[in-house]
């Protein structure tokens, strides 16, 4: 019931862009996103509430397909502070959230 | 404001012992969470609470209880520790719901049973 997130892992050189996917075999409400840094708490990224809907962050976006019950990270211009593990949240219910086991992203210079 | 914060950092116990963790958060938020995170696993419900005096189960309450007596704490509850247990848990609290909302964590206390 938890939502699979792919890859696993990616690593990067500075300015390369990176995708991170989302998806649920369930219908969702809504999605979240947060990133962790080793041995760090999570933090929040966005959430998108609606089918359709796209948020931005600096120069890290997402996307939410309703119909695909997926939902895509996409990291453009990747910087070295983008390291840590990208998790999403799913809510298929009030309360009901679900995170993914997590995308380790490295930056390197 | 400090946020969300979680005491003890680290603890060991043994098999059989009990301890609780304390979640502190002085942001007024109706809603906190207790998760735990293991590896690939990715983080996982526990309990949760919707307001002071209010709890209700996660994905994985077995082994744990909570309480709410006060808007500002959550505590987690080990009767009898076990190895499984072993895991690094996470506070978190939102203003409302946490599935509308964002969640604020806590720095997260790493626990072992030996």
């Amino acid at each position: 019931q938890q939502p699979v997130q792919s890859p696993q892992a990616v690593i990067l050189r500075e300015g390369e862009d990176a995708v991170i996917n989302c998806s649920s075999s369930k219908a969702l409400y809504s999605v979240h996103w947060y990133r962790q840094k080793h041995g760090e708490a999570p933090v929040f990224l966005m959430i998108l509430l609606k089918g359709g809907e796209q948020k931005g962050h600096d120069k890290i976006s997402a996307s939410f397909n309703e119909k695909k019950q997926q939902s895509s990270l996409y990291l453009t211009a990747s910087q070295l502070s983008y390291s840590g593990t990208y998790f999403c949240g799913t809510e298929r219910s009030n309360n009901d959230m679900r995170f993914g086991a997590g995308t380790r992203l490295t930056v390197k210079p | 404001n400090a946020g969300v914060t979680q005491t003890p950092k680290f603890r060991v116990l043994k098999t059989g012992q009990s301890m609780t963790l304390l979640c502190a958060q002085d942001m007024n938020h109706e809603y906190m969470y207790w998760y735990r995170q293991d590896p690939g696993m990715g983080l996982r419900l526990i309990h949760y609470s919707v307001g002071e005096g209010t709890t209700a189960k996660g994905e994985v309450p077995d082994g744990y209880n909570v309480s709410r007596l006060k808007k500002q704490n959550f505590l987690l509850g080990l009767e009898s520790a076990a190895p499984s247990q072993t895991s690094v848990y996470f506070c978190a609290s939102s203003y409302l719901t946490g599935a509308h909302n964002e969640q604020f964590f806590g720095p997260g206390t790493r626990l072992t049973v030996l």
